[in-house]
């Protein structure tokens, strides 16, 4: 079965600190994506790595940024935690095509920046 | 751009009966997947059944079904023989195949309470 991991269930920050948030695969996948879900807006995809180094802004990228040095690694970096930014985040993964599409989910992480 | 929307934010049910939950999706494109994603309380995302739009039958998995309508652009999901571990907050989702890297975009959801 894929796993998808992410460092903690819950997050508690405060305003301004850095924060990382990680995640891992163990199925060799090439795409791992980053998303937060706010009730009444689903999910809304922040970045997404279709391979090492490599990355692109999904639909709300501002306050985030990402890293992957790692194919099986994959880490949000909030540069400095706002309220708004209090959320759950959750991580996937997916071969892409050959999977037909399917992507794999963590646990996610509860986020809360006071 | 594409869009999904789900407009039933809370559905409930009794336990063996069906229900069934809407999406409705906006695109161009002509070749795409469709997605179903169930997330039970306090546990992980799964999918629960895929729809690619070049297929004119609907997906069936087990108690789960999909009415496709292409040309409405509705991708509803019924739920047959309802159980009290269909309790979850379930996602539509959509998919262009034009790229590989396979995005999806989401609806915002709607909870569904299965009650005994």
């Amino acid at each position: 079965d894929v796993k998808v991991t992410q460092s903690s269930r819950y997050l508690v920050k405060r305003t301004g600190e850095k924060v990382f948030l990680e995640c891992v695969q163990d199925m060799d996948h090439e795409n791992m994506f980053w998303y937060r879900q706010d009730p009444g807006l689903g999910l809304r995809l922040i970045y997404f790595s279709y391979d090492v180094k490599m990355k692109e802004k999904g639909d709300i990228p501002e306050g985030y940024s990402v890293s992957r040095e790692k194919k099986e690694r994959f880490s949000l970096i909030l540069e400095s935690a706002s309220t708004n930014q209090t959320s759950m985040y959750l991580c996937a993964s997916s071969p892409g095509l050959a999977g037909r599409g399917e992507q794999y989910f963590g646990p996610g992480t509860r986020l809360t920046v006071t | 751009a594409q869009t999904v929307t789900q407009s039933q934010p809370e559905m409930s049910v009794q336990e063996a009966e069906t229900v069934t939950l809407s999406c409705t999706y906006d695109t161009s494109e002509n070749n795409y997947y469709l997605f179903w994603y169930k997330q039970p309380p306090s546990r992980q995302m799964i999918l629960v059944i895929r729809q690619e739009a070049y297929k004119q039958q609907n997906a069936t998995e087990n108690r789960f079904s999909v009415n496709f309508q292409k040309a409405a652009k509705s991708f509803s999901l019924k739920i047959s023989d309802s159980q009290l571990g269909d309790t979850a907050m379930y996602f539509c989702a959509f998919m262009k195949l034009v790229s590989g890297t396979g995005k999806l975009i989401f609806g915002q959801g709607t909870t569904l309470q299965v009650k005994p």
